[in-house]
């Protein structure tokens, strides 16, 4: 079965601290694609990076970092030097082919990270 | 320019009622797909369409109608409103076809319909 966790329900750090947010997933397939997507207060998806089960490179965009393990099965999220702007409810998503041979994306139940400042 | 629009953003009815969401995606996209997120942020896929063609029809009561004119416009009818369908429904599109032969791409959402039912 295809699955995604983020065990982590909810984070609260100070502003400026570095913080991590797991997701771990299950899935049967050789070839599968991992997301993140941020849903801040206002209420709206943003997606912000997609990568595939081939390419094991961590990932780097600016304060924000990925690290994808597939020997943990894991795809982690660290927010460094976190700013209030970076209070969001952060979704995990495997997409993962149906039985019927199209695509659909599964979502974890998100992790809200709040930064007080 | 917004790329994916939804109307209304709030909807509030009364059980019984009939009501519609529209969306519209201006990025040239071929899949877009319908989203319902509840009380607790879990978010899960009901219907996609690519190129107005249905490809995804998760267990979702037959209440609930997509409707896609042409494959920039993906609208949700639904009938005989009743409290447990209140909800955040999100439209979202892909460049992808659905299939993954064709790749995996991400989804760009819309920014919500917040229906309510009394």
């Amino acid at each position: 079965a295809q699955k995604v966790t983020q065990a982590q329900t909810e984070i609260s750090v100070v502003e400026k601290e570095d913080v991590t947010l797991d997701c771990v997933y299950e899935t049967r397939d050789t070839t599968y694609y991992l997301f993140w997507y941020k849903q801040p207060p206002s209420g709206e998806l943003v997606f912000l990076i997609r990568r595939n089960s081939f390419d094991e490179q961590n990932e780097i965009s600016g304060r924000y970092s990925w690290n994808f393990q597939k020997s943990t099965s894991s795809f982690n999220f660290t927010i460094t030097a976190s700013q209030v702007v970076d209070s969001a409810v952060y979704f995990c998503a495997l997409s993962f082919i149906s039985n019927f041979g199209n695509e659909k994306l599964t979502f974890g139940t998100g992790t809200r990270l709040t930064i007080i400042p | 320019d917004t790329a994916v629009s939804q109307t209304p953003k709030y909807l509030v009815t009364q059980m019984g009622n009939d009501k519609s969401i529209k969306c519209e995606q201006n990025l040239g996209h071929d899949t877009m797909y319908w989203y319902k997120q509840d009380s607790k942020k879990f978010l899960k896929i009901m219907f996609s369409y690519n190129n107005k063609e249905l490809i995804i029809n998760e267990t979702v009561p037959n209440r609930f109608s997509p409707k896609s004119p042409d494959k920039a416009h993906l609208n949700l009818h639904i009938n005989s409103l009743e409290l447990g369908d209140s909800a955040v429904y999100f439209c979202a599109s892909s460049q992808g076809t659905g299939y993954r032969t064709s790749g995996t791409y991400e989804q760009y959402f819309g920014p919500g319909t917040r229906l309510t039912v009394t």
